[in-house]
């Protein structure tokens, strides 16, 4: 079954532990991509990849960094978290089709708290 | 102005009810036009693409104007299963293809 997979679904942590959200998709997919979504605010990319060894910031990447060793996997590293990073994230793959992304697969997302 | 707006509702409708959902966007570059469906807490799937001629998906119809720069999306005969927030995407052509989200249009299909 094509998907995205996102662990940890949930977690509550507290200012400045540093945390990982993995992310790993089995589509061949070049294109993954963080987001968050807050009330009010819709979607926003944090960080964006091409493919491997390829990234890029997006809208907000603030406090966070990512890493694409493999082509399948795309990690959210939040090195010293703060509460204004308890959100909803959600990983998403894609293929590239010449200029235009194709359809977005999203992961299940990441309740993240930050206390 | 921001680069997808939508009119966040709610829209309550009755079942069996026809029901549009406009969406503005800002960059008149944009080539590539979606709308995604996203239940509550759950991740956003595709509901449709939207092409220059206008598409239909059984009972979703969704058009485009590119010269008003404006996208809808027509759900007729209403079922409770259509429940949901509707999220009107643009490609804005900026680096990294982003996809530019619209902050979503809720909708409540009551009995």
């Amino acid at each position: 079954e094509a998907q995205v997979t996102q662990n940890p679904r949930y977690l509550i942590t507290v200012t400045g532990k540093k945390l990982t959200v993995t992310c790993s998709q089995n589509m061949n997919h070049e294109y993954m991509s963080w987001y968050r979504q807050d009330p009010g605010l819709g979607l926003r990319q944090i960080y964006y990849s091409m493919n491997v060894e390829v990234t890029d910031k997006g809208d907000v990447p603030e406090g966070y960094k990512v890493s694409r060793k493999e082509k399948r996997n795309f990690p959210l590293i939040l090195e010293s978290p703060s509460p204004n990073q308890t959100s909803l994230y959600f990983c998403a793959s894609s293929a590239l089709r010449g200029a235009n992304t194709g359809e977005l697969f999203f992961g299940e997302g990441s309740r993240l708290t930050v206390l | 102005r921001k680069e997808v707006e939508q009119d966040p509702g709610p829209f309550n409708v009755p079942e069996g009810a026809t029901v549009a959902f406009n969406c503005t966007y800002s960059n008149s570059a944009s080539q590539s036009f979606f709308w995604y469906r996203q239940d509550c807490r759950k991740e956003p799937k595709l509901l449709m693409s939207v092409y220059s001629s206008g598409n239909e998906d059984g009972r979703f119809t969704a058009q485009l104007n590119r010269a008003s720069q404006y996208i809808s999306l027509l759900i007729r005969d209403s079922k409770l299963s259509d429940s949901a927030t509707y999220l009107c995407v643009v490609n804005g052509m900026k680096a990294g293809y982003a996809l530019n989200f619209g902050k979503g249009t809720s909708l409540l299909v009551t009995p």
